[in-house]
């Protein structure tokens, strides 16, 4: 299958400071990215969907302006969490679908954020 | 609404047979995805079917039934190493994926 990397695996930062993470497609251009994050315990929420070169769609109750999200490339999506709370501590997944008109979507490792 | 209903946990024995089953509603469909998800790492992609049937892939199975809203996904001769967490999603209209909230699949000795 497709390879999606997600980067950093975990991050530990200081309530306050942003984080970024990158979701790359590394052999295939995807034209919609998806930001998902999961609690302990529970199923995966989507937060966003990013479309390449268009601004992206929030699901209900995120915070745009909390967590920002770039699609600036076909292969590349980055999610910045901005003035991290230790709430915001998550595991964030990324996900993207190609362009080839494939339904699948693949799955980075996912980014273990915590916020101290 | 879309709703995705799936048990929340299970329990079967290794080298046994164990049947995950999923029922959805949702506005529109696309496809019925199946995905395994080990404790603290990404989903991994399991099976994808969209038309009624089964669909085989070594000790995985998944059966789809669109009229009925409902799937399962069937693992034989259970290894240790399948205890997971099981997720279904469903692809709507929008060609967005509603998700389960997961079976999470033990396996005892």
């Amino acid at each position: 299958g497709a390879v999606v990397s997600q980067h950093p695996s975990w991050v530990i930062c200081k309530s306050g400071t942003s984080v970024k993470i990158e979701c790359r497609s590394l052999d295939f251009q995807a034209t919609t990215m998806f930001w998902y994050r999961q609690f302990p315990k529970q199923s995966l929420m989507l937060m966003a969907t990013s479309n390449e070169g268009s601004k992206a769609t929030y699901e209900q109750g995120v915070e745009k302006d909390k967590f920002l999200i770039n699609h600036a490339s076909l292969t590349l999506s980055t999610l910045t969490v901005t003035s991290a709370h230790p709430e915001d501590s998550s595991f964030y997944i990324c996900s993207a679908r190609s362009t080839g008109g494939d339904t699948e979507a693949f799955f980075g490792q996912g980014t273990r954020l915590t916020v101290v | 609404g879309q709703n995705i209903d799936q048990p929340t946990e299970m329990t079967a024995t290794e080298g046994a047979i164990v049947q995950i089953n999923c029922t959805y509603q949702t506005s529109g469909f696309n496809g019925l995805f199946w995905y395994q998800q080990h404790a603290g790492e990404a989903p991994t992609f399991l099976s994808y079917n969209v038309l009624d049937g089964l669909e085989e892939k070594g000790r995985f199975s998944s059966f789809l039934s669109r009229s009925k809203g409902y799937s399962y996904l069937l693992l034989k001769e259970l290894q240790m190493k399948d205890s997971a967490s099981y997720l279904c999603a469903v692809m709507d209209s929008n060609y967005q994926l509603i998700w389960g909230a997961g079976t999470k699949l033990i396996i005892k000795p």
